[in-house]
């Protein structure tokens, strides 16, 4: 089946610890999208990818970093530089350049110990 | 830069009736595409239904349909013949195009069913 995961569903981060949220799909989209929600609040764009080794910063990238290796790969990394990264980050992706329908992964929670 | 709002923090609706959310947005481009997603609580978002600027006609998915308001600037979702599964969050969003960039979203409504 086709689809977008995202792993691990929980995690947890020490004080100044940087970790690492996993984002995959193998619906052979080229674009790719972070996302951060808070409690009551609609999402946020962190980070987009429109190809490979191609990144672009959105609205709140700072205290995050991502790469993009694979098409089918888009790692986002929060740092200790983000002060309050207790939320819930959702994964997307799409056909590409122009093309503006997004489908989401199933999301993962982060919480700070 | 685009908003999205969202004004009914919250709506109820007896199962089988018709529940209308609102939904206005702010921009000064004239093509765009607008969407609205249902979060429910496993809180995976789901695309219910888009519509682009450009099409007159209304977008229909089976019980769900939009009321598009381009001079207004407004985009309400009706969803018909309420189901207890309807139950979630709903997310209005905004896309402009002209590149991969992302989503701009409202704040979203919590929908209730009453059985």
């Amino acid at each position: 089946d086709g689809g977008i995961t995202q792993s691990p569903k929980y995690l947890f981060r020490k004080e100044g610890q940087n970790v690492t949220l996993s984002c995959e799909q193998n619906l052979n989209h080229d674009a790719m999208y972070w996302y951060r929600q808070d409690p009551g609040q609609g999402l946020r764009l962190i980070y987009y990818s429109q190809i490979v080794n191609d990144f672009q910063k959105g609205d709140i990238a700072e205290g995050y970093s991502v790469s993009r290796e694979k098409k089918e790969s888009f790692p986002l990394t929060v740092t200790s530089a983000q002060k309050n990264p207790t939320a819930f980050y959702l994964c997307a992706s799409s056909t590409g350049l122009f093309q503006e329908t997004q489908y989401f992964g199933p999301g993962t929670r982060l919480l700070v110990l | 830069a685009q908003t999205v709002t969202q004004s009914q923090p919250e709506m109820s609706v007896q199962e089988a009736e018709t529940v209308t959310l609102s939904c206005t947005y702010d921009t000064s481009e004239s093509d765009y595409y607008l969407f609205w997603y249902k979060q429910p609580p496993s809180r995976q978002m789901i695309l219910v239904i888009r519509q682009e600027a450009y099409k007159q006609q209304n977008a229909t998915e089976n019980r769900f349909s939009v009321n598009f308001q381009k001079a207004a600037k407004s985009f309400s979702l009706k969803i018909s013949d309420s189901q207890l599964g309807d139950a979630a969050m709903y997310f209005c969003a905004f896309y402009s195009g002209g590149g991969a960039d992302g989503l701009t979203f409202g704040k979203g409504t919590h929908l209730i069913i009453q059985p």
